[in-house]
């Protein structure tokens, strides 16, 4: 069966400081993976997605950037975060179009 | 506008009572439709999806949900809750020719069980 790791689980960084998240796939080959961002209150935001090996499309214009270096890795990658950069991540797989399948997510509070 | 649409920010229910969440969408042609359930600090759950074929699907966890073509609807619902159940529901449509890949959430209803 197919699972989704993310780490770290929380993550408390000063502003101006980089930031790197990271999600495995496990049980799949050649996914879809997805990065979202949950403010407090409100609903997803589709930040990037890959559909392969360093193809990366991004959302949404911002100081975050992600990369795919494996067919099952993805990361999520900042050089200096902003306040604004607060909130809770997920990754996602799916199977070229259909459902998504949903990490635990990342609690990060930027100071 | 292609837009989902929950119209139910917060619902409050008592438990053992029934459950509906509503949800409308706005494309031409009839997208995949999802169900995902979100636990405090947790991920997202997939409950359910159609994609075709019976306009009433089944889930996990007691839930189900009726596609209804004419009113562009997926409403979600339960016969009776339970504690467990409260948590925030997203509706989700995919399969989108323009936007193939990425899922369409809604900004997601608040449920609230009470004893």
């Amino acid at each position: 069966s197919q699972t989704i790791h993310q780490w770290p689980a929380t993550l408390v960084q000063p502003v101006g400081s980089p930031l790197s998240l990271e999600c495995t796939v496990e049980g799949t080959s050649n996914p879809n993976l997805y990065w979202y961002r949950q403010a407090a209150g409100r609903g997803l935001q589709l930040l990037f997605y890959s559909v392969g090996i360093g193809q990366i499309s991004s959302e949404v214009p911002q100081n975050l950037s992600a990369s795919r270096p494996q067919d099952r890795q993805f990361i999520l990658s900042s050089k200096k975060l902003l306040l604004s950069d607060s909130g809770f991540y997920l990754c996602a797989w799916s199977n070229r179009g259909y459902e998504q399948y949903f990490g635990p997510g990342t609690r990060l509070t930027v100071t | 506008a292609q837009s989902v649409t929950q119209p139910d920010i917060h619902i409050t229910v008592s438990e053992g009572a029934s459950l509906e969440l509503r949800c409308n969408y706005s494309y031409g042609a009839t997208p995949y439709l999802f169900w995902y359930v979100q636990s405090p600090g947790q991920g997202l759950q997939l409950l359910l999806k159609y994609f075709s074929g019976d306009t009433l699907v089944q889930g996990i966890k007691g839930f189900e949900a009726e596609f209804k073509r004419s009113q562009s609807s997926f409403n979600l619902r339960k016969p009776s809750v339970h504690w467990s159940d409260a948590a925030e529901y997203f509706c989700a449509v995919g399969g989108l020719t323009d936007s193939w890949g990425k899922l369409q959430f809604g900004a997601g209803t608040q449920v609230v069980v009470t004893p």
